[in-house]
């Protein structure tokens, strides 16, 4: 059973450009939620894919966007980068059914923008 | 919407003494209720989870928390430390029933730095 796994694992991007993350659910899995943690503070949600479809938002803007293949992996998309956007960023994937399973977590990617 | 506040940024503790993380939570709702790892450059690992039951719950590495309705907290307890320990802990919410938060995620508190002292 392979975990979760992100890439990559640190990148640094300027301010304005574009950047993807990746991110492998675990085997099994077949929703993927990605949460954004800022230096010191705790994970935010961002937004959670189920079927491929965003199932869910948080406080987030357009600018933050998302994809999710037919093998449950998952894209976040981040849009025209603000130096605020420099944090950790974590992908959970779990199983939903009549309930969510245990939510897994990867190892997370770190973007600095410079 | 709810909200989780973790009292406590920073706990220092001796090695192999008791140590109790507070976190406390509002919602106009049920919630279910859990406790995360986070070690050095890694990613979060579920300690333990109250989704209904018993309100006494237990976890991985000895850890325990209780669920108390009445003064909506839900505080993590271990009665020995050891210096494996030392990581940031984080309390969660979630409104939606099952441990991967549903379609509205966790809410997580800001987190407590547990430091082991030898």
């Amino acid at each position: 059973e392979t975990g979760v796994t992100q890439s990559p694992t640190h990148l640094i991007k300027t301010r304005g450009q574009q950047v993807t993350l990746r991110c492998s659910s675990q085997s099994g899995h077949n929703t993927v939620s990605w949460y954004q943690q800022a230096l010191g503070q705790g994970p935010q949600f961002i937004f959670q894919y189920y079927r491929e479809e965003e199932n869910g938002r948080g406080n987030f803007p357009p600018r933050f966007s998302g994809l999710q293949f037919p093998n449950y992996s998952s894209e976040l998309n981040v849009n025209a980068l603000e130096l605020d956007d420099s944090a950790l960023y974590l992908c959970a994937s779990s199983l939903a059914g009549r309930t969510f399973t245990e939510a897994f977590f990867g190892q997370g990617t770190r973007l600095t923008v410079v | 919407a709810q909200s989780v506040t973790q009292l406590d940024s920073q706990v220092p503790v001796f090695e192999e003494a008791p140590v109790e993380l507070r976190c406390n939570y509002s919602s106009s709702v049920s919630v279910y209720l859990f406790w995360y790892v986070q070690y050095p450059n890694q990613g979060l690992q579920l300690l333990l989870k109250y989704l209904s039951g018993s309100t006494l719950v237990k976890g991985i590495n000895g850890f325990e928390a209780e669920f108390n309705k009445s003064q909506t907290s839900f505080h993590l307890r271990k009665p020995s430390v050891h210096i494996s320990d030392t990581a940031e802990y984080f309390c969660a919410v979630s409104e939606s029933f099952g441990s991967g938060g549903g379609a509205d995620g966790l809410t997580f508190g800001k987190g407590t730095h547990l430091i082991i002292q030898p």
